[in-house]
């Protein structure tokens, strides 16, 4: 079955206290990996699209990852702004067809 | 920030009753997209439409239709309301084809209540 997994599910942090988010998927004929943040009462905010095993994309603290099976979101010095719930998304084979990952709700305290 | 306005934003309604949710975009995107949201579970595609009047179903499509007369607006309709449509729902944008990599984008959503 196709699936998408998001661990964990829920992320306490200090301030300052790098981590990391997964991603794995159960997909054949990858087309794009993409991460979304969300805050709440808002829409997914589109951050990354990854391809290919091997491709890193940055934007300020976060540093997202690409392997054959999974993807991480790694959170350098995380600060209280960063908290929201992080989506993955994978696209494939097919067209159009994306699956949602449940999501990483991430909390970090000052 | 992507174009895209949902109306409205928030809605109680009773069941049985029809209600209809709108998506206006301002990009001239060629796919518009309804997702709902639940917790536990991620976005899950109601319908999508790849073009005025060219419309498909998504995995979660009983119980919901749609329409799109206009490139810019997108409507997602509940002929009769259930309690199990209770959700959060979002319209999404994206352009050019189905086999591009470009990613969606999104509107902030319509919460949607049913007693």
């Amino acid at each position: 079955e196709d699936q998408v997994t998001q661990s964990p599910e829920a992320l306490r942090l200090q301030e300052g206290e790098s981590s990391s988010l997964n991603c794995s998927y159960t997909v054949s004929g990858l087309r794009g990996l993409f991460w979304y943040r969300q805050d709440p009462g808002k829409g997914p905010e589109f951050l990354f699209t990854l391809y290919s095993a091997g491709e890193e994309k940055e934007k300020e603290r976060l540093k997202a990852t690409l392997t054959k099976k999974e993807s991480f979101l790694h959170i350098t010095a995380p600060k209280p702004e960063d908290s929201a719930t992080y989506l993955c998304a994978v696209r494939y084979a097919g067209g159009f067809k994306t699956i949602f990952g449940a999501g990483t709700r991430l909390f970090v305290k000052a | 920030d992507a174009g895209i306005t949902q109306s409205p934003r928030h809605k109680v309604t009773e069941t049985g009753t029809p209600v209809t949710l709108r998506c206006h975009q301002t990009e001239n995107h060629r796919y518009m997209y309804w997702y709902r949201q639940d917790p536990g579970h991620g976005l899950r595609l109601i319908h999508y439409s790849y073009g005025v009047k060219d419309t498909d179903k998504g995995e979660v499509s009983d119980g919901y239709s749609v329409s799109r007369s206009k490139t810019e607006d997108f409507l997602l309709t509940l002929e009769s309301a259930t309690s199990s449509q209770t959700s959060v729902y979002f319209c999404a944008i994206s352009p050019e084809s189905s086999n591009s990599n470009q990613p969606q984008h999104f509107g902030d959503g319509t919460r949607l209540s049913i007693l």
